[in-house]
């Protein structure tokens, strides 16, 4: 089974600021890690994913995610945020061990809110 | 290469009335799933297919039909609309890595 925790319904920034939004998994064997990024009535993009190889991802907009195995953790991360990047972030994961389905399990989102 | 397409983006149905929600995509990916969006239940998935003629149930697959007829499209039936169905659809496709979703069909049931 895979499954996947954002602890923070919500995330609030300023301006400027670096931007952390926490993502947690589980599976059963190796993770695809991946993060999403939804402005007000669109569709999700995608932003980055962790495949195998470097611990960082860097992805769209100045994101980057640090794949954590020990803490079983994907977090977003963005040294200075824009007002602009205030949306809904979704993690997913898909468990490699999934038998072909290759669908992934989505976080309840966090909405990231920057502030002027 | 439009990508992932869904119609309509806005529907109105009344309770017990039948419909259903378009999605195609021009990517030729194998895999496509149907979600839906809830104020703080995040995405839910409803149905999924593996490729044309494959499908199976998701989380939450109650009161909704699809089938694959072609690697193309996946339609989704709401096959008697119940107020519980009012939600924001959202269709995506893939390969094995990261899907890309249309812009959503916006259904309210009364």
């Amino acid at each position: 089974a895979q499954s996947v925790a954002q602890p923070e319904d919500q995330v609030n920034v300023a301006e400027g600021n670096p931007l952390t939004v926490k993502c947690t998994y589980s599976v059963s064997g190796n993770p695809y890690l991946f993060w999403y990024v939804q402005y007000p009535n669109r569709g999700l993009q995608f932003l980055l994913k962790y495949i195998t190889g470097d611990n960082l991802v860097k992805g769209s907009y100045g994101f980057e995610a640090e794949f954590n195995k020990s803490q079983t953790s994907f977090h977003l991360k963005k040294p200075s945020a824009l007002v602009s990047d205030s949306a809904l972030y979704f993690c997913a994961v898909r468990d490699r061990a999934s038998g072909g389905s290759y669908i992934p399990t989505f976080g309840r989102g966090t909405s990231l809110i920057v502030h002027p | 290469n439009a990508g992932v397409t869904q119609t309509p983006k806005f529907q109105v149905l009344k309770t017990g009335q039948s419909m259903t929600l378009q999605c195609a995509q021009d990517m030729n990916h194998e895999y496509m799933s149907w979600y839906r969006q809830d104020p703080g239940m995040g995405l839910r998935l409803i149905h999924y297919s593996v490729g044309a003629g494959i499908t199976d149930q998701g989380e939450v697959p109650n009161g909704y039909n699809v089938s694959r007829s072609t690697t193309e499209d996946f339609p989704l039936r709401l096959l008697s609309a119940a107020p519980s169905q009012t939600s924001v659809y959202f269709c995506a496709s893939s390969t094995i890595g990261e899907q890309y979703f249309g812009p959503g069909t916006r259904l309210t049931v009364t």
